[in-house]
């Protein structure tokens, strides 16, 4: 049972233009959520976190927004660029014990 | 500050052979944790210590998985015997503490089980 869903393997995008990376979840319980980007022969890096009583945050380029009725969150990439191009996994957490459940991740293609 | 160190970065054993995998967290994290990713999957929790101490390994295949954290520092997992369906990227992580706290991830060691 897949709690943490990226329905999309992979996306992809023109430089400068908007990635949309999309995730969705079934556990209510989940009050805190992530993004990870991963590179070829590396371990994940955290991106951007939101908690589950804000429905956006912000850093940068990078934006995260929570519905939460939806069970569903998105990462907002704007404008990207070439070296954005990895793997984007999405993550929740239940606060009780920082143990992460992870989407399947999103391969983003950013073309020159 | 250094990273998430882990060792070997790569490994390729025959079924019912052993294996053991090493990490070294960021200093100072209390907190560690060992994944399974296979291929086209995300990361799989399978144990998470605090310190010494083992938080939850609900998820860890106890016939053949076994992990330890001596000292509360350095840790080894371990895969006795190993089986294909075994091959992945094992991957560790480290965090100040448990609950908010970001995972610090190492680059992983991708395992293949012929």
């Amino acid at each position: 049972d897949q709690q943490v869903k990226q329905n999309s393997p992979s996306l992809s995008v023109q430089e400068g233009r908007i990635s949309i990376l999309n995730c969705d979840y079934t556990n209510s319980m989940f009050d805190y959520f992530l993004w990870y980007k991963k590179y070829p022969a590396e371990g994940p890096t955290f991106l951007i976190s939101i908690s589950s009583i804000k429905d956006k945050n912000e850093d940068g380029r990078f934006t995260v927004f929570l519905n939460k009725s939806a069970k569903h969150l998105s990462l907002h990439i704007v404008p990207s660029q070439p070296g954005d191009s990895a793997v984007y996994f999405c993550a929740a957490d239940n606060n009780a014990g920082n143990m992460l459940t992870f989407g399947g991740g999103t391969r983003l293609m950013v073309k020159p | 500050e250094a990273g998430v160190a882990q060792s070997p970065r790569y490994k390729i054993i025959e079924k019912r052979q052993s294996v053991a995998f090493w990490c070294n967290p960021i200093s100072g994290h209390a907190t560690l944790y060992w994944y399974q990713q296979i291929l086209g999957q995300g990361p799989k929790l399978l144990i998470q210590f605090q310190n010494n101490g083992v938080v939850d390994d609900s998820q860890l295949p106890k016939d053949r998985f076994s992990a330890e954290r001596l000292k509360g520092v350095d840790s080894t997992l371990k895969i006795q015997p190993a089986k294909l369906e075994d091959s992945a990227v094992y991957l560790c992580a480290s965090s100040l503490g448990a609950g908010g706290y970001e995972q610090y991830f190492g680059p992983g060691t991708r395992l293949t089980v012929t």
